[in-house]
């Protein structure tokens, strides 16, 4: 079956930026999102189609996606913004999660 | 705005049959343009996806739960549902229903999740 791994954690000092890689078999060939999890809450998505904002997510949330590794960069990273970030994909009709990375804003 | 509840059993027994409820409040479930999706969490997997339904009552499901899925939706109640069968400690979780985009399929809107525990 198809797998999609994350780093375990991050670090990020307040202001800096931060960014959370998600890799899987020529998944630059599918279209990747990214959910924001924060403890005790469902899943917001705040990256979609590989790069592509939902209306109410801030505008340092960015992402790409090419080859094996779709990448969300958080930029001038503040600490609301500390939470599990999960990437999502679709292979063969069945979506697919990462494993889930958490992000501390130290 | 639309919101999605999540209704149904906390606790299960095992071999039995774990039932859920999506409520879909603030829009139709009745439309082309969405597919209505069942999410699960655990500790020890993270988020798994279990299967999705269209307005016309097409389904998909994941192949790891095998044939112990069923998804059903009522649109006069403008609801949708889960049944997982045979159901042991392994299928203990948060379950999440989600809202998902015909086109690009993301899951834009999701509803709180509800707990559910199986044990005798």
């Amino acid at each position: 079956s198809y797998e999609l791994t994350q780093p375990p954690s991050v670090s990020v000092s307040p202001g800096q930026t931060a960014s959370i890689t998600c890799s899987g078999d020529k998944l630059g060939d599918k279209y990747a999102c990214w959910y924001q999890q924060k403890p005790g809450q469902s899943p917001v998505l705040v990256i979609y189609q590989d790069d592509k904002r939902p209306s109410g997510i801030p505008e340092r949330f960015s992402g790409s996606n090419s080859g094996n590794t779709a990448t969300l960069t958080i930029s001038g990273t503040q600490a609301m913004d500390e939470a599990d970030y999960y990437c999502q994909a679709w292979d063969r009709s069945t979506a697919v999660f990462g494993n889930g990375t958490k992000v501390t804003v130290l | 705005q639309l919101q999605l509840q999540e209704s149904g059993p906390g606790l299960v027994n095992p071999s039995e049959t774990l039932s859920l409820i999506c409520t879909v409040s603030g829009g139709s479930i009745n439309s082309s343009s969405y597919y209505w999706d069942w999410i699960r969490q655990t500790p020890g997997k993270g988020l798994e996806w279990i299967g999705s339904i269209y307005y016309s009552g097409s389904t998909h499901h994941n192949p790891s739960l095998k044939s112990r899925v069923t998804i059903s939706v009522d649109t006069s109640k403008n609801q949708f549902s889960l049944k997982l069968s045979s159901v042991t400690a392994t299928d203990t979780a948060v379950y999440y229903c989600a809202r998902r985009q015909q086109y690009y399929y993301y899951m834009d809107v999701w509803g709180k999740g509800t707990t559910v525990t199986v044990s005798s």
